[in-house]
């Protein structure tokens, strides 16, 4: 089975400067998704980024980035510029492609504060 | 873009009745629709996978008779907590994948806060 390790349960960031997520999976398979979603006090799941495992380029969303990186399965957000109204509970999240795979499995979360 | 909705968004009942959560896909059609469980400073645990016309495949641990899910067409989902508790209290989210939406994340409900008294 799959499973998504956010070991870092609370990360704060000073307004305009740059923080990093951790994330790192398990997966025997080949081809997958990889995501990050954002979760704000609504509660509301927005999808901040994706990557396809089958693809070398980092992923990039305007202030959002990845460094994903296949070999060591590890799969970091980076969020540039910080804003107040990025302060949120971040899940990563793994899919597969095939069957009972097809779900999400997420992280634990890390909930990022915006300190202004 | 794919929207689902879900409703209500908070429900309050009392300890022994049933509620029922709907999630609606607005402008696609959901043929599958997963359920989830969320509880405060949590992640999100997976209840149950639905596809259109199927029975509802259950997570372990998961009280199938407790928790049943209605996946009857391509527009609407629905989950029932039946006899609730108080430890039944939480936050259930639905979230969809089919025709028309991203090819490879899921579009997510808003979210049903249930608090059982």
């Amino acid at each position: 089975a799959q499973t998504v390790t956010q070991s870092q349960p609370e990360m704060s960031v000073q307004e305009a400067e740059t923080v990093t997520l951790s994330c790192t999976y398990d997966t025997s398979e080949s081809d997958y998704y990889l995501f990050w979603y954002k979760q704000p006090p609504s509660r509301q799941m927005i999808l901040v980024i994706r990557q396809e495992a089958y693809k070398q380029q980092n992923a990039t969303e305007n202030r959002f980035s990845v460094n994903f990186q296949k070999a060591a399965k590890s799969f970091s957000l980076k969020i540039s510029d910080s804003q107040l109204g990025d302060a949120a509970m971040y899940f990563c999240a793994y899919r597969g492609l095939v069957g009972s795979a097809r779900q999400l499995t997420f992280g634990s979360g890390t909930q990022l504060t915006v300190l202004p | 873009g794919a929207v689902v909705s879900q409703h209500p968004s908070r429900v309050i009942c009392k300890s022994g009745t049933s509620v029922k959560i709907e999630c609606r896909s607005l402008d696609f059609q959901a043929t599958t629709m997963f359920w989830y469980r969320q509880f405060p400073k949590q992640s999100l645990m997976l209840m149950a996978t639905s596809n259109e016309g199927s029975k509802a495949t259950y997570e372990q641990g998961v009280e199938k008779d407790k928790f049943l899910i209605n996946h009857a067409s391509l527009t609407l989902s629905t989950l029932t907590v039946t006899s609730a508790h108080p430890e039944d209290s939480s936050f259930y989210i639905c979230s969809a994948a089919g025709t028309g939406t991203h090819p490879y994340g899921y579009t997510f409900g808003s979210g049903t806060r249930l608090t059982v008294v």
